[in-house]
C-alpha cells in the first residue's frame, strides 16, 4: 500500500514569490491534514480536512495562505506571498476517521522542505 | 486545550541499553489518546505507539513500551535494547475527545552510541 505522498521534497524561493505543496493521502483516507514543522520543534497543524469540507483551519495564515481539496482526495497548500519566517517543513497526513474513540492514526508525508531567500 | 511537554532535548543512550524519553501532557478532557513518533534525518513521522486514557494496561510495542501514569499525566517511552538505528528525534502527542488534531511536544532527540 502506498504512503502518502507529497511534492515536491525541497523548494527554494525568494521572498514574495508564490509557492504550492500537493499532498495525495492513502487511498479511502478521509481524513487530511496539513502541518507547519519548524526547525527543533513539534509539528503544529495548520489545517483539516474531512473529505473535502475544512473543518479546522484557525491556524492557518489566511492572509497568505490558502489550500484546497478538490474532490476530498488531493490537496494543494499555497502561500502567496512567501516571507522569510515562512521556511519550514510543511508535512501532510491523513487518517482513516471513524466515529468514537481517540486512536484514528495519522500517516505521515516525507514533507516538503521549504527555504525563502 | 491540550499540551505536551517534553524536558529533554537530547539524550544519549549506550547500544544495548534502555532508554526513557519523558512525556508529560495537560488536558482536562475526561477522554484522550497519547501517541509517540519517531522522526529520522530523513524527515518522515513514523508512528510508534499509542495509549488510549481509558486503557487498563500499558501499551507495548515490541521494543516500545509506554510507562502511562494517569495520576501523573505522563506518558514516557520506554525503548528497550536499543539500536543505532534508533538515533533519530522522537515526539509526544496527544489528540482530546473533541478534535481530531494532534498536538505534540517540542521533541527529544535520541543518540545510541555504539
Amino acid at each position: 500500500e502506498a504512503g502518502v505522498v507529497q511534492s515536491p521534497r525541497y523548494k527554494i524561493i525568494e521572498k514574495k514569490q508564490p509557492v504550492a505543496f500537493w499532498c495525495n493521502p492513502i487511498s479511502g483516507h478521509n481524513t487530511l491534514y496539513w502541518y507547519l514543522q519548524n526547525l527543533g520543534q513539534g509539528p503544529e497543524l495548520l489545517i483539516r480536512y474531512e473529505n473535502e469540507e475544512a473543518v479546522d483551519d484557525s491556524q492557518l495564515p489566511k492572509d497568505r495562505f490558502s489550500a484546497e481539496r478538490l474532490k476530498g482526495v488531493d490537496s494543494t497548500l499555497k502561500i502567496q506571498p512567501a516571507e522569510l519566517g515562512d521556511s519550514a517543513v510543511y508535512l501532510c497526513a491523513s487518517s482513516l476517521e471513524r466515529t468514537g474513540g481517540n486512536y484514528n492514526e495519522q500517516f505521515f508525508g516525507p514533507g516538503t522542505r521549504l527555504t525563502v531567500l | 486545550a491540550q499540551k505536551i511537554t517534553q524536558t529533554q532535548p537530547g539524550m544519549f543512550v549506550q547500544e544495548k541499553e534502555a532508554v526513557t524519553l519523558d512525556c508529560t501532557y495537560d488536558t482536562s478532557d475526561p477522554s484522550y489518546g497519547l501517541f509517540w513518533y519517531k522522526q529520522p534525518s530523513s524527515g518522515e513521522m513514523i508512528f510508534l505507539i499509542y495509549q488510549g486514557s481509558y486503557d487498563q494496561q500499558n501499551a507495548t510495542e515490541g521494543r516500545y513500551s509506554l510507562n502511562f501514569q494517569k495520576a501523573r499525566k505522563s506518558a514516557n517511552l520506554v525503548i528497550s535494547a536499543s539500536q543505532l538505528g534508533d538515533s533519530a528525534m522522537y515526539f509526544c502527542a496527544m489528540r482530546g475527545q473533541y478534535g481530531n488534531k494532534l498536538v505534540f511536544g517540542a521533541g527529544t532527540i535520541l543518540r545510541v552510541k555504539s
